[in-house]
């Protein structure tokens, strides 16, 4: 079984802070990395999409991507309370299909 | 330009009732996928469709009927409802197909089931 492994949370920071969310991931053949954020009883919302190795801004956002290690993590620099929502790590499966194996989620809590 | 559509937003069923979810998009997508997501565990895939005319089982699949009507519409069918069903149903669509650039999801609202 393929798996996408985030810590749950929930992560407190304090406004203004650099809030760092990481996620692991098990398939290797995986290419194609996505964090999603979801605001209670809403849907998933694209944020970052990230496909090579290193790192990729987006304003506050920021990608990052280390393939040897199966590693996925996204920073949102100057944290607002307007972030705070659950973030979610997804890998596109190998294998074509372009279905996408998400991750629990890490809830984020930022504080004023 | 409103993306992906789902209904109802919410249902409460009895144990053993049948009912259909409905998804809908306007982005000439040609990928659609049927999610549930459940506290802690997650979005798991129950059922997806690579392209209109295809269907295929996802990760939890048991319980579970789609329908790929067409390029745009893609259904969720219960045929009898359990409460280890209650969850939030999540639509989504993609538009990539083959080995083409993959984007990503766009998500429908979700549907909110309960089944008591």
């Amino acid at each position: 079984q393929k798996e996408v492994e985030q810590n749950s949370g929930p992560l407190s920071v304090p406004e203004g802070a650099i809030a760092s969310l990481n996620c692991t991931y098990s398939d290797r053949g995986s290419q194609s990395f996505f964090w999603y954020r979801q605001y209670s009883g809403k849907s998933p919302e694209l944020i970052m999409s990230i496909y090579s190795n290193g790192d990729k801004e987006d304003g506050r956002f920021t990608a990052q991507l280390n393939k040897a290690s199966q590693y996925v993590s996204l920073l949102i620099r100057d944290s607002q309370p307007s972030d705070s929502a659950t973030y979610l790590c997804a890998a596109r499966a190998a294998g074509g299909y372009n279905k996408l194996i998400f991750g629990a989620g890490t809830r984020l809590a930022v504080h004023p | 330009n409103a993306g992906v559509t789902q209904t109802p937003k919410f249902q409460v069923l009895k144990t053993g009732q049948s009912m259909t979810l409905q998804c809908a998009q306007d982005m000439n997508h040609n990928s659609m996928y049927w999610y549930r997501q459940d506290p802690g565990m997650g979005l798991r895939l129950i059922y997806y469709s690579a392209s209109e005319g295809t269907t295929d089982k996802g990760e939890v699949p048991n319980g579970y009927n789609v329908s790929r009507l067409n390029k745009r519409e893609f259904s969720l069918r219960l045929e009898s409802a359990a409460p280890s069903q209650t969850s939030v149903y999540f639509c989504a669509s993609s538009g990539a197909s083959g080995t083409s650039i993959f984007y990503g999801y766009t998500f429908g609202s979700g549907t909110r089931l309960t089944v008591v």
